[in-house]
């Protein structure tokens, strides 16, 4: 069974800073990797999706790189600002299944 | 425009008594999943469709149903709603299977009372 961790559960840092959010997983047989933002009380906005094949992926301030071998993906957003502020979570497909497998989240605060 | 809707975003419920939650999708995607979410917990897979093909999840209780009348519209029963099923109920599309990206709706928080 698929099992994703996301390190560290919350984070709080100042504007401007660039964040660095971390999240692994066990089975490497997977489709692809989807990182989404939640705001409290509301759904997922999804916000990059890198295919098993990819690298990395870039988007505005929002850069999130794959290493499918060693189960893991990182989420940098760079410069970061007081919007930026949600939970922050990854999820992936696995090839097996077909279902999307989350983690817990990253809370990020940011501070102005 | 909302892509995938549902409906209420807030459902009270007395404990015991039937509830169904509603999701719809205007992607016209063949695959529909639902996802309940507790408190900083990860969101958890109940049920998900390809299509018509329906797959439940080992560990979903029996007292959650669903349903899947045609492509665009998807239901979640709850049959007896106790106090531990209070939380966000997500519905989710994609496309087709691998490689496509998934889209949520705004959710829906049920609480049990």
């Amino acid at each position: 069974k698929q099992e994703v961790t996301q390190i560290p559960a919350a984070l709080s840092v100042p504007e401007g800073e660039n964040l660095v959010l971390n999240c692994s997983f066990t089975d490497s047989a997977i489709y692809n990797l989807q990182w989404f933002r939640q705001d409290p009380g509301k759904g997922l906005t999804s916000l990059l999706l890198i295919q098993s094949s990819q690298r990395e992926q870039t988007s505005g301030r929002l850069n999130a790189s794959l290493d499918k071998s060693s189960g893991r993906s990182t989420l940098y957003i760079a410069a970061s600002q007081p919007g930026d502020s949600a939970t922050y979570l990854c999820a992936v497909e696995g090839r097996d299944d077909y279902k999307l497998s989350f983690g817990a989240g990253t809370t990020v605060t940011v501070r102005a | 425009d909302a892509m995938v809707i549902q409906n209420p975003r807030y459902q009270v419920t007395q404990f015991g008594k039937p509830v169904t939650l509603s999701c719809s999708q205007t992607l016209n995607h063949n695959v529909m999943y639902w996802y309940q979410q507790k408190s900083s917990q990860a969101p958890k897979l109940l049920f998900h469709y390809y299509d018509k093909d329906f797959n439940n999840e080992a560990d979903t209780p029996d007292n959650f149903q669903s349903r899947r009348p045609n492509t665009s519209f998807c239901f979640l029963d709850i049959r007896s709603p106790g106090l531990g099923d209070a939380a966000m109920y997500l519905c989710a599309t994609r496309r087709g299977i691998g490689s496509t990206e998934a889209f949520f709706g705004q959710g829906t928080r049920l609480t049990v009372v």
